[in-house]
Formats: C-alpha cells, structure tokens, sequence
C-alpha cells in the first residue's frame, strides 16, 4: 500500500462552518505534511509533522488547525476561513523527515476547498 | 530569481513525439523530485534522484549536479501524458520541498 488517503475529495463550506480535512496512510512513515496550493501555483507547505508532533508551521493562520492523533492520521480542522483560503489542499508522507537523505515524498490526491 | 526554474512553461506536442522538460535550481540539493499533476489535483511521485539517470518505461529522468540541471524525458508521448510536471528540490540543510512552477503538458492525439 503506497497510497496517501484524503477526504474528502471535495469541500464547500461558508465562513461561519467548522470542517475537518483528513490525511492517512498506512506506510509506516512517520512524517506528514500539509501544502496549500491555488490554482496554477505549486505548493506551499502550511505544517509538518515528525513522528506526531508538530515540527514545522510556516505561519499559518490560527483557522487552520493541525492534529496528528496518531502515526497514521492527519487532520486539518477548518473554523472561520475567508473565500482566499479556497484552494486545493495536498497531504505528503515521508518515512523518515525530508531532511533525512534519499526520503521520498508521496502525495495524497487533495481535497478541493470552496469557501462561500 | 525563484530557486527552481522549469522551462518551457508550457508545452503541447503531438501524440508520439519526445518531449523533455528542464528544471534549473540555484541552490545546493539532497535530491530532486520531479512530480506529475493531473488536472483532478493529486500529485504522483515519478522521480527521486541525487545523481545520475533514471528511467521508468517511458519516462527517463537525468540529474547534472555540477550544473545543478534536471531534464525528464518522455518517449512516445501519449495524450495520457498531460499533466502538470513539477519539479521540486530537497536542499542539502532545511527539510523542506522548494517547488518549480511546473510545467504544462499537452500531448494531442
């Protein structure tokens, strides 16, 4: 199983709604990342996380909110986001951190968000 | 200057033709991914290189780390092909992916 699992696959929701995204995989890695990407742009990573803990927020506004309860679950809880924040939203896993030597990166298929 | 430079930005060939697509960076690197996106939004992994050549069926992947210059090419192209085609870098310090701005592929039939 080399997969990377979101869901959903595609999200509306109004400014007032709290939503979750979720992230799985079930290749033992052990770190995982969340990127934000608009259209015709590439990624721009939002949070990692290394063996469950936060490592990395790249200033990320407080509506969104990361979790990692458990080695193989990743979740991105949405509360009061603005129509700027539509945007595909990718989910990575590694094995290892990418600082490590030859980790590679999977990606999941992305949850297409439309804030109204 | 971004550090990750693809080129061309955009590209549409006819089914069968050989394509390449290039990717310069400015920085030192631990590896280098290139990437493929379709239009749905997932994004597979096709490459991960830190020297030399690799070749998956039609796809064949090439690293010059003294010039620091990534090339994929694609052989037979086929409609299938298009999709976007990103680059990406692991520096050697930072745990971070720097991302290309991708590459458009158009293959028609």
């Amino acid at each position: 199983d080399t997969e990377v699992t979101q869901t959903p696959k595609h999200l509306v929701m109004g400014m007032t709604n709290k939503k979750s995204l979720k992230c799985e995989q079930h290749m033992g890695h052990r770190a995982m990342y969340w990127y934000k990407q608009k259209a015709k742009k590439p990624p721009e990573l939002m949070f990692v996380y290394s063996y469950e803990k936060l490592s990395i927020n790249e200033s990320v506004p407080s509506r969104f909110s990361p979790e990692c309860p458990n080695s193989s679950l990743l979740n991105l809880h949405l509360h009061a986001l603005q129509p700027e924040d539509s945007a595909l939203y990718l989910c990575a896993s590694s094995q290892r951190s990418l600082g490590v030597m030859n980790t590679e990166a999977f990606f999941g298929q992305g949850t297409r968000l439309t804030v109204v | 200057k971004n550090e990750v430079e693809q080129s061309p930005q955009n590209l549409t060939a006819q089914e069968g033709e050989f394509i390449t697509i290039n990717c310069s960076y400015s920085v030192g690197i631990s590896a280098l991914h290139w990437l493929q996106q379709h239009p749905g939004g997932g994004i597979v992994s096709l490459f991960m290189l830190s020297s030399g050549k690799k070749k998956h069926g039609r796809l064949i992947a090439t690293i010059n780390i003294q010039e620091k210059h990534s090339s994929l090419h694609i052989t037979a192209s086929h409609p299938r092909d298009s999709a976007v085609y990103i680059c990406a870098v692991k520096e050697t310090s930072g745990s971070r992916l720097t991302f290309g701005e991708g590459t458009q592929l158009t293959v028609n039939p």
